[in-house]
């Protein structure tokens, strides 16, 4: 079974809109992290969002916040304000801890995002 | 600070020739990864090292070996190259707490023909 689900494998959105990107979650580890990544066409991976499971508050940075709903397993990235540069794919992924005590981050299929002007 | 270096950027290997994907990280990350990056399938878990000397299989280890000699290094051996190997290679490094975000080499784009 999957353990990162991103249900879209594309989207679109106007410049200036916002937009959500899906990610749900599946483990039993009661200490894991959340993660967003941006692939853009070059190729490299930039680290977007983190949100821990312990935390209270959903994460925020600049333009990015990650919906955090625990208890649906979901992790959703919103995009607010769509720029043309936010064309790219975009990765959701998890860290767990291994039965032997290592940090392990699992990968969902991801999600190519297309902003169009 | 370089980061995570990779080499090569670019690799086209005949069936059943062997290669070495080179990882290098300057940042004293105990732990290295190398995941490999298939269309529509995202990042797939190869191998991973908690640190110099202990290395331990991921998701899709079938035709890879691994060595971690040395906290900076992490090199990703190909032996018998098969077509199912063409792949973009991506290895990584985080530090030793679990908010920290993986850091990632530029890719290996790796083709087998």
């Amino acid at each position: 079974a999957q353990k990162i689900t991103q249900t879209q494998p594309g989207m679109f959105v106007q410049e200036k809109e916002a937009v959500t990107l899906d990610c749900t979650y599946d483990t039993s580890d009661p200490s894991y992290g959340l993660f967003w990544y941006k692939q853009p066409s070059s190729g490299e991976m930039i680290f977007l969002i983190y949100q821990g499971s312990y935390d209270q508050q959903n994460a925020t940075e600049g333009r990015y916040s990650l919906n955090f709903q625990k208890a649906r397993k979901s992790a959703n990235l919103v995009i607010s304000a769509s720029q043309l540069g936010d064309s790219a794919m975009y990765f959701c992924a998890m860290r767990e801890v291994s039965s032997g005590g290592s940090y392990i981050p699992t990968f969902g299929r991801g999600t190519s995002l297309i902003v169009h002007p | 600070n370089a980061g995570v270096t990779q080499t090569p950027k670019f690799r086209i290997l005949k069936i059943g020739q062997s290669m070495t994907l080179q990882c290098a990280q300057d940042m004293n990350h105990n732990y290295m990864y190398w995941y490999r990056q298939d269309p529509g399938m995202g990042l797939k878990l190869i191998y991973y090292s908690v640190g110099a000397g202990i290395t331990d299989k991921g998701e899709v280890p079938n035709g890879y070996n691994v060595s971690r000699s040395t906290t900076e290094d992490f090199p990703l051996r190909l032996e018998l190259a098969a077509p199912s190997q063409t792949s973009v290679y991506f290895c990584a490094s985080i530090e030793g707490h679990g908010n920290s975000p993986l850091h990632f080499g530029n890719g290996t784009r790796l083709t087998v023909t």
